[in-house]
């Protein structure tokens, strides 16, 4: 079975580009979750979809941020325009419909280093 | 709301040696737990997690932890240090919609 995987795997794009990053969570998974890891500091929550809906956005920097999930499959984070603070590892985890609130393990992709300079 | 404390940024052990990362936590609701491990150019891979029942758990390559509620700790140990565990640890709590807080992360060097 694949796992979690993110695209690109680097990225290096001048302030004030814009910049595109995908996920493809693990098939089946309904649960996505985007975090993100500026260097130095914990990873931090970005936002959750179930299927093609947002769960929780409340983790997202501003509205130069925004995510989709089309037909519940893949997704995309997109950041324009990009600015330095916006720099960092961003990481994507897919998880099936817990039982349990919170108790469901997170899948892990390898992540997608962001440069902006 | 939840957090997570790491304390220890980096440790350092000799092979064979005992590895203990400390944890600890703050959580408004009863806590599920996780330790998660990145080595390089990976992403996070679960070690284990504590969701109910038996407060010691066990997860993968030889490691352990111990929930203990009246310490809000979730330590990670396990007994003898290998070369390839060399990598950085995370612990973290979840939410009740499965959001997870994170610790800042312990980077575990094994000296030969």
């Amino acid at each position: 079975e694949a796992g979690v995987t993110q695209f690109p795997s680097h990225s290096v794009i001048e302030k004030g580009q814009t910049v595109t990053l995908r996920c493809d969570p693990i098939s089946g998974h309904d649960n996505l979750y985007w975090y993100r890891r500026v260097m130095g500091k914990e990873i931090k929550f970005l936002l959750h979809f179930v299927k093609e809906s947002k769960q929780d956005e409340s983790g997202m920097p501003n509205n130069r941020f925004l995510a989709e999930r089309t037909g519940g499959t893949y997704s995309t984070l997109k950041v324009q325009p990009a600015e330095l603070e916006d720099s960092g590892v961003y990481f994507c985890a897919s998880s099936q419909v817990a039982r349990t609130g919170g108790s469901d393990t997170q899948y892990f992709g390898p992540g997608t280093r962001l440069t902006v300079l | 709301a939840q957090s997570v404390t790491q304390l220890g940024s980096h440790v350092s052990v000799s092979e064979g040696a005992l590895v203990l990362l400390r944890c600890n936590y703050s959580s408004s609701v009863p806590p599920y737990l996780f330790w998660y491990v990145q080595y390089p150019n990976q992403g996070l891979q679960l070690l284990l997690k504590y969701t109910t029942g038996a407060t010691l758990v066990k997860g993968i390559n030889g490691f352990e932890a111990e929930f203990k509620k009246s310490e809000t700790s979730f330590h990670l140990t396990k007994p003898s240090a290998h070369m390839s565990d060399a990598a950085e640890y995370f612990c973290a709590v979840s939410s009740f919609l499965g959001r997870l807080y994170f610790g800042r992360g312990t980077q575990l060097t094994v000296w030969p």
